[in-house]
């Protein structure tokens, strides 16, 4: 079946350095990928929609400059959460949907632990 | 807003039984509900869709229904087993967007 990868799994950085997470679909074109933060015991609330060839849309309350969504092929979508604070240490999750209309299967990746001390 | 509520944080049964998961959201009827599997420090793994005009689904031992009327699904497991044990997330796409919002899942957990 479809796949969709993240890396890297897990990241420790220092409070005010930058972090790039990856997100690719493996074996399927993406035109649009979705990227959620999910935090401890919480369930997983979408922060934008990654698309490709265009700039991401965010979600009320997402800081665009914050989080920085770069979609450069069809096959791969990076968020870059610039300048971390530990209130940014949460589980990042993207997801791409195989097809379009809303009734294909969409594919979550692994996830991204992220920790800013 | 839409809001969803899951019935319950936690679900404890015994092996062999059939686990019911609720799902309640306000608001209007999603075009899609999804129901995802997520185990710890994993991303969610889709399980079942059904459609706003459909009322059953079943995928081998799974089950999903959908009440646009009490704005309710209910997700089951037949003869479970523990592994099934995780935690189960209700996820409304509004308007075949693939924009999910998601509950906040149920933790459920077979005893041998």
């Amino acid at each position: 079946g479809a796949v969709v990868s993240q890396h890297p799994s897990w990241v420790i950085c220092k409070s005010g350095t930058s972090v790039k997470i990856e997100c690719r679909s493996l074996d399927f074109q993406a035109t649009t990928m979705f990227w959620y933060r999910q935090f401890p015991k919480q369930s997983l609330m979408l922060m934008a929609t990654s698309n490709e060839g265009s700039k991401a849309t965010y979600e009320q309350g997402v800081e665009k400059d914050k989080f920085l969504i770069n979609h450069a092929s069809l096959t791969l979508s990076t968020l870059t959460v610039t300048s971390a604070h530990p209130e940014d240490s949460s589980f990042y999750i993207c997801s791409a949907p195989t097809g379009g209309g809303g009734t294909d299967t969409q594919y979550f990746g692994p996830g991204t632990r992220l920790t800013v001390l | 807003s839409q809001k969803i509520e899951q019935n319950s944080e936690a679900l404890n049964i015994q092996e062999g039984k059939t686990a019911t998961l609720t799902c309640n959201y306000t608001n209007y009827s999603p075009a899609y509900l999804q129901w995802y599997r997520q185990d710890p420090g994993r991303g969610p793994v889709f399980l079942l869709l059904i459609r706003e005009n459909e009322k059953e689904k079943r995928k081998e031992r799974l089950k999903v229904t959908f009440d646009t009327t009490l704005k309710q699904s209910l997700f089951h497991i037949t003869a479970s087993q523990p592994a099934d044990s995780a935690t189960y997330l209700c996820a409304l796409d509004m308007d075949s967007s693939y924009k999910l919002i998601f509950g906040s899942g149920t933790r459920l957990l077979v005893r041998p």
